[in-house]
């Protein structure tokens, strides 16, 4: 398994500001995801993150409103940008192990847009 | 594009009982994940079943996947309050740049004591 941990856990910001979140793992990892959660509803997957290469962005978001770093293997970084109160959710970052295909999730950050 | 049916969407047992939750796919999956996700907290990876008929254990769950890898089911016996959480199941999908995980919608599991 891995240990990941997200930074911040949770934020209150304005709408119209952005928020970058951290998001570091104790073992390199080829493949990073970022995803977003509404309470009391399933994973939406926002971007796959490869250390080397651009993210790959899921129909429905895109980069300029959800930019993405990979500067190495043990860590990533998700902006939401110019946000509104339709942000509002949990975001989470998870891994996948070289030779594995199982998810391994971090804490999750709980953003509220007012 | 590649959807993942889960069912029901919420169940409620007495401590004692047992319970099921079943995952259908459109297509055949490469593979099917069973996560589950404690109130407040995040999705933890309980099993993965790659094999066409595979059936794995883990204590008072049971996990089968379908002959035709299309379908799978999750189902805990003698149900206890340690087991309240959601369960999602997600089916893996090997095609275009990046393999993703495509999400059931999960059940929801209350026990009451």
């Amino acid at each position: 398994s891995a240990v990941i941990s997200q930074k911040p856990s949770r934020d209150i910001c304005q709408r119209g500001t952005s928020l970058t979140i951290q998001c570091q793992v104790d073992s390199q990892v080829t493949m990073m995801f970022w995803y977003r959660q509404q309470p009391g509803q399933s994973l939406t997957l926002i971007a796959t993150a490869n250390q080397g290469s651009e993210a790959t962005y899921e129909s429905g978001f895109v980069i300029d409103k959800f930019p993405i770093s990979r500067p190495n293997l043990t860590f990533s970084t998700l902006t939401v940008s110019n946000m509104s109160p339709e942000d509002s959710s949990i975001y989470l970052c998870s891994v996948e192990l070289a030779g594995d295909y199982e998810q391994y999730f971090g804490p999750g950050t709980r953003l509220t847009v007012t | 594009g590649q959807q993942v049916m889960q069912i029901p969407q919420y169940q409620h047992v007495q401590e004692g009982e047992d319970f099921t939750t079943y995952c259908n796919s459109s297509t055949t999956l490469s593979n099917i994940q069973w996560y589950k996700q404690r109130p407040g907290g995040h999705p933890v990876f309980l099993i993965q079943l790659v094999k066409s008929g595979e059936v794995k254990k883990q204590k008072r769950l049971t996990f089968q996947f379908g002959e035709a890898k299309k379908n799978s089911s999750l189902h805990i016996t003698a149900t206890q309050t340690t087991d309240v959480g959601t369960y999602f199941c997600a089916g893996l999908d090997v095609g275009g740049n990046n393999r993703k995980l495509i999400w059931g919608l999960g059940t929801s599991l209350a026990v009451n004591p």
